[in-house]
């Protein structure tokens, strides 16, 4: 079972939808949480850092559910711009675990 | 701010060539530092975790004879790939936390690899 899981999606949305993305992990020792958006053939870059129950940023919102052990992030009013892979990564303190990443394609 | 930087960003060489990758933490020091690889469509891989002053630690598989890490300083590691191959193409990208446990990684801008 890998450390971290996501659906690889493609997910396909119209331009203003809300989109969500779900992320499970494995190892409850994972403290902190990150989510990154890497667009093709580009370095990852960070969205997101998610220490407690969840964080919000204008239109992203992500939430931590230790108990079942997720995390997800959310997309409100999905621009042309959001297009991109999101990565899910689990922080044990020790070590980074990555998702293999979510592919998003917002359709005008 | 916590910029990453990498050079080069796209290297073209013959077969057998080394080439050397540099990743620098500009604005903040960076005790560890670390490298993947990732294919086309595929998620990163992580190669070795690399430790100023100290031996870098590879991940299984991952040669280190083949791929030579140095961190000399709290600014700067590098990454070698010597003698490559045309299957060592790919594109490798460094990163690196500001501090203790819990902190983000922040990547550097990744090197795009391509041996004839």
């Amino acid at each position: 079972r890998k450390e971290v899981e996501q659906d690889p999606g493609p997910f396909n949305v119209p331009e203003g939808a809300t989109v969500a993305f779900n992320c499970t992990y494995s190892n409850s020792a994972s403290q902190s949480f990150f989510w990154y958006r890497q667009d093709c053939r580009k370095e990852p870059k960070l969205l997101m850092s998610v220490y407690s129950s969840g964080n919000e940023d204008g239109r992203f919102t992500a939430q931590l559910n230790r108990a079942s052990q997720y995390i997800s992030l959310l997309i409100r009013d999905s621009k042309l711009s959001d297009s991109a892979t999101y990565l899910c990564v689990a922080d044990t303190g020790n070590q980074f675990y990555f998702g293999t990443g979510t592919s998003l394609t917002v359709i005008p | 701010g916590a910029v990453v930087s990498q050079h080069p960003s796209w290297v073209i060489c013959k077969s057998g060539t080394s080439v050397k990758i540099e990743c620098r933490s500009l604005d903040f020091q960076a005790t560890t530092m670390f490298w993947y690889r990732q294919f086309p469509k595929q998620s990163l891989m992580l190669m070795a975790t690399s430790n100023e002053g100290s031996k870098a630690t590879y991940e299984q598989g991952v040669e280190k004879d083949k791929f030579l890490i140095n961190h000399a300083s709290l600014t700067l590691s590098t990454l070698t790939v010597t003698s490559a191959h045309p299957e060592d193409s790919s594109f490798y990208i460094c990163s690196a936390s500001k501090g203790p446990a819990h902190q983000p990684q922040h990547f550097g801008d990744g090197t795009r690899l391509s041996i004839l």
